[in-house]
């Protein structure tokens, strides 16, 4: 599987956007890119995914780079409620670890007042 | 709400016992899978059914079985409880997707203490 490097945690004020880095340099052609949060110790949330192209949703705008190394999660106007570890995750492609999720320590998003 | 119901919430239990926890997937999603988030190890992935058979295993103790039912509801069974089993353990559910990624929803978890 791709390893995943992300900052142990990261600051954000209210209503700013944040942008969560993730590194996947050995990211293979038809791996994909997903982002997950987890709210205290509630179930990981997802939040969106991509291969290629950037992609964007109602929660938030996945930017993958052209040589596919690494990827940042943005959101675009924080709010308390987006205090949150987010694992950014590299699926493995079909096989014998197909469907297997690999959660690395992910960032801690503190999102201030 | 992603739609994956687990039961119970909480379980407190001795050392030694076996325990069951229950999981429903969303309508529609033919595979399960079963997590597990200790405090030292993190979420780790232990097992995944599809349509009732075994398709992925992880790092999952011998004294740890799951089955999926004709209904598609999951259940996960730990037996001989340690004190390292108290932890957080989470389903999730998924529908498979024709040459693309099966986006997995997790549902919101099981939290067993073994005293």
């Amino acid at each position: 599987d791709a390893k995943t490097t992300q900052p142990p945690s990261m600051d954000c004020a209210e209503g700013r956007a944040a942008n969560l880095p993730c590194n996947h340099s050995t990211i293979s052609g038809n791996e994909y890119v997903y982002w997950y949060r987890q709210i205290h110790s509630q179930g990981p949330q997802y939040i969106i995914h991509g291969l290629k192209n950037n992609e964007t949703n109602e929660m938030a705008s996945l930017i993958i780079t052209e040589d596919r190394k690494s990827s940042t999660l943005i959101l675009p106007h924080a709010t308390l409620r987006d205090t949150a570890v987010y694992y950014c995750i590299v699926t493995p492609a079909r096989g014998t670890s197909y469907g297997k999720l690999t959660f690395g320590q992910g960032t801690i998003l503190t999102v201030h007042p | 709400d992603s739609g994956v119901t687990q039961t119970p919430k909480h379980l407190i239990t001795a050392t030694g016992q076996r325990v069951t926890l229950r999981c429903s997937p969303r309508s529609g999603d033919l595979s399960v899978y079963w997590y597990q988030q200790s405090l030292d190890q993190g979420l780790q992935f232990l097992i995944q059914y599809y349509n009732g058979e075994e398709r992925a295993k992880g790092n999952i103790l011998e004294r740890f079985s799951a089955q999926q039912f004709p209904d598609l509801h999951s259940e996960l069974n730990l037996s001989s409880l340690e004190l390292g089993d108290s932890a957080l353990y989470f389903c999730a559910s998924s529908v498979e997707v024709a040459g693309g990624r099966d986006t997995q929803y997790f549902g919101p978890g099981t939290r067993l203490t073994v005293l």
